[in-house]
């Protein structure tokens, strides 16, 4: 299994500020055929499910404000939320979808200050 | 694609957990179909899939007690966990791939349903 570790647990960030939540895998995920990452981000607030915000380690979803963005390549991923507003508070999980058995990092808690 | 997961919310211990998966605005016929699985305040489980030809792949951790299985007449899928224990207890949620490849991210997921395992 692809062990996906984020760091940190939990933030507490001020409204306007920007968040960054970083996930490392286990081992590469990225497929040289077609240098893609194989990894996706998704927020999960409340009683709801996740919803996608990254795909391709850096390809936004449609109708996902550009506000949210991905980078990273290889074994080292990051998300980062600029001009932060008080609906991003929610837990943030990493996804890797380079083999099964999909596996997700532990998520991230992060709270607008 | 809309989905929405049915099932008992209460099993016993030792019995089989079974939930259904309705699949409307799309076939089943296409796409990988999966189940996850969301312990209370905890993070999400991969449980496993079904593509469109009916393979499947479990996730090792639960592969001795899980069955996935589809109905195309009816566009849903199902999950049964046999041995069912309190650690099955989590909201289950059924999410479909972005497409045929086998290879992508989860674009649709279910509202979940909570599977409580107590006797």
């Amino acid at each position: 299994d692809i062990v996906m570790t984020q760091s940190p647990d939990s933030l507490a960030v001020s409204l306007g500020e920007t968040a960054t939540i970083n996930c490392k895998s286990g081992q590469s995920v990225l497929y040289s055929f077609n240098n893609k990452n194989y990894l996706a981000w998704y927020q999960q607030k409340p009683g709801q499910p996740p919803k996608l915000l990254i795909y391709w380690a850096s390809t936004r979803e449609s109708g996902v404000p550009d506000r949210f963005s991905g980078s990273g390549s290889g074994t080292d991923f990051t998300l980062t939320i600029s001009s932060l507003q008080a609906e991003d508070a929610a837990v943030y999980y990493c996804q890797q979808y380079y083999n099964t058995p999909r596996t997700f990092g532990q998520g991230t808690k992060l709270e607008i200050k | 694609v809309q989905l929405q997961e049915s099932g008992p919310g209460l099993v016993k211990p030792s019995e089989t957990l079974s939930l259904i998966c309705n699949v409307s605005g799309g076939s089943i016929n296409s796409y990988y179909w999966n189940w996850i699985r969301q312990p209370p305040g905890k993070g999400l489980e991969w449980i496993g899939h079904i593509f469109y030809s009916g393979g499947t792949n479990y996730n090792p951790s639960l592969k001795s007690r899980v069955t996935i299985s589809m109905d195309a007449s009816k566009n849903q899928f199902s999950v049964k966990l046999t041995s069912v224990t309190a650690a099955d207890t989590a909201v289950y949620y059924c999410a479909k791939e972005f497409d045929r490849s086998g290879l992508r991210w989860f674009d649709s997921w279910g509202q979940g349903t909570l599977v409580t395992v107590s006797s």
